[in-house]
């Protein structure tokens, strides 16, 4: 059964740090992997999906990774603003199953 | 830039009764899912849809649940005899296929008051 662990639980940096949030998985027959955003009380945003096949995926200030043979992504967002204060997720489809595990999250706050 | 949508943004009700939440999937998806998260917990998938017919559930979703797309367009979960356990923000979920670039799309939940 696939784990997901996301490192660290919450992170408060000051506005304008580049930063880099952690997700590692148990099972490496993965199928695909989705960062979202979740803003409190409300739905998910999906931010980048990974292929199985792919190592990277870009957009704007966002860079997600993925590294099957050590069971780890990573989300790096340069610059931060105010603005990106959220949870972001990861989510893993693994195991022949489209089906995503999520992470518990980490809980971002960028203060001015 | 379509969304899914969820009605309403918030139920309650009391323990015992029925609940239906509605979705609207993105037009052109063929894969519809819903999700649950219980207040400070992880995003747990409750069941997909496809072509009418359940293609998977989990263990979550026993028979006090049960979903149907009425129409071409609302797809609904249906929770019967809530408990107050069933308390939690409901997500739908659509994609417009099962490869491995398709992403799933969100709506911005249901939030279930169970009294």
């Amino acid at each position: 059964k696939q784990e997901v662990t996301q490192i660290p639980a919450a992170l408060s940096v000051p506005e304008g740090e580049n930063l880099v949030l952690n997700c590692s998985f148990t099972d490496s027959a993965i199928y695909n992997l989705q960062w979202f955003r979740q803003d409190p009380g409300k739905g998910l945003t999906s931010l980048l999906l990974i292929q199985s096949s792919q190592r990277e995926q870009t957009s704007g200030r966002l860079n997600a990774s993925l590294d099957k043979s050590s069971g780890r992504s990573t989300l790096y967002i340069a610059a931060s603003q105010p603005g990106d204060s959220a949870t972001y997720l990861c989510a893993v489809s693994s195991g022949g199953s489209y089906i995503p595990t999520f992470g518990r999250g980490t809980s971002l706050i960028v203060h001015p | 830039e379509p969304e899914v949508t969820q009605t309403p943004s918030h139920q309650v009700t009391q323990m015992g009764q029925e609940v239906i939440l509605r979705c609207v999937p993105i037009s052109n998806h063929l894969y519809f899912y819903w999700y649950r998260q219980i207040l400070g917990q992880k995003v747990e998938f409750l069941v997909s849809f496809y072509n009418n017919e359940i293609s998977e559930k989990s263990e979550i979703f026993d028979d006090q649940f049960s979903v149907e797309r009425p129409d071409g367009s609302n797809f609904t979960l249906k929770i019967r005899s809530t408990k107050l356990e069933d308390s939690a923000m409901y997500f739908c979920a659509s994609s417009p296929g099962l490869a491995s670039h398709d992403e799933q799309f969100f709506g911005p939940g249901t939030r279930l008051t169970v009294l």
